[in-house]
């Protein structure tokens, strides 16, 4: 089956800086791969997806690239803010349903 | 506002005990899933329907934890008996499939003492 590594665990940026998490899968045939933020208390919600068909998607700070070759994408938080201190989750599916999650990385944001 | 609803929020019981979980879809999702996260494993799919219908269980330990859909509005998971180990956050979300959004509800912190 799949599997997801997340690196690093914890990640700690000044604030306005930018944060990098990264992830690798193994199964060559998963083509979908989102990026989930978990806050305190709550459940993960999407913040930003992206297909094997596309290189790099953009949506304001954030920022996924996709590296099929080489099976790994990330995620690019630019101009950090107090409020994206949270856990974030890579997550892969070959489209047969079956979201496999990286093991998080703890994101804080020092003011 | 559309969400995944689950209940309850937090519940403690004895080991031993049975602990049903339940879920409600978003309305029009055909996909649903149930998660369990710890600090040691993260978010670990135990099963998923589709349609209603149970694609997948292989994460669940079949002797005591088993996951329905009676109807398309709810989702259950219960464990029975349950054990200490079982102590976590179980999530449920739902989504339209074939690699789209899942949509996870504010879990269930279960804790058997």
């Amino acid at each position: 089956g799949e599997n997801v590594e997340q690196h690093p665990s914890t990640l700690s940026v000044q604030e306005g800086d930018s944060a990098v998490i990264k992830c690798t899968y193994s199964d060559s045939a998963s083509n979908y791969f989102p990026w989930y933020k978990q806050e305190l208390g709550k459940g993960p919600q999407l913040i930003i997806d992206i297909r094997s068909n596309v290189g790099e998607k953009k949506d304001q700070r954030i920022a996924v690239t996709l590296n099929k070759t080489a099976k790994h994408f990330s995620l690019h938080i630019t101009e950090t803010q107090p409020e994206d201190s949270a856990v974030y989750f890579c997550a892969a599916t070959d489209g047969n349903e079956k979201l496999t999650f990286g093991t998080g990385t703890r994101l804080t944001i020092i003011p | 506002d559309a969400r995944v609803t689950q209940t309850p929020r937090d519940k403690v019981t004895e080991m031993g005990q049975e602990v049903t979980m339940r879920c409600q879809p978003i309305l029009g999702h055909n996909t649903v899933f149930w998660y369990r996260q710890t600090m040691m494993q993260g978010l670990e799919l135990l099963a998923y329907f589709r349609n209603r219908a149970p694609l997948d269980d292989s994460g669940m330990p079949k002797d005591r934890f088993s996951a329905e859909m009676p109807d398309a509005t709810l989702a259950t998971l219960k464990i029975q008996p349950s054990e200490p180990r079982d102590s976590a956050v179980y999530f449920c979300a739902s989504g339209l499939g074939g690699g789209t959004e899942a949509f996870f509800g504010q879990g269930t912190r279960l804790t058997v003492v």
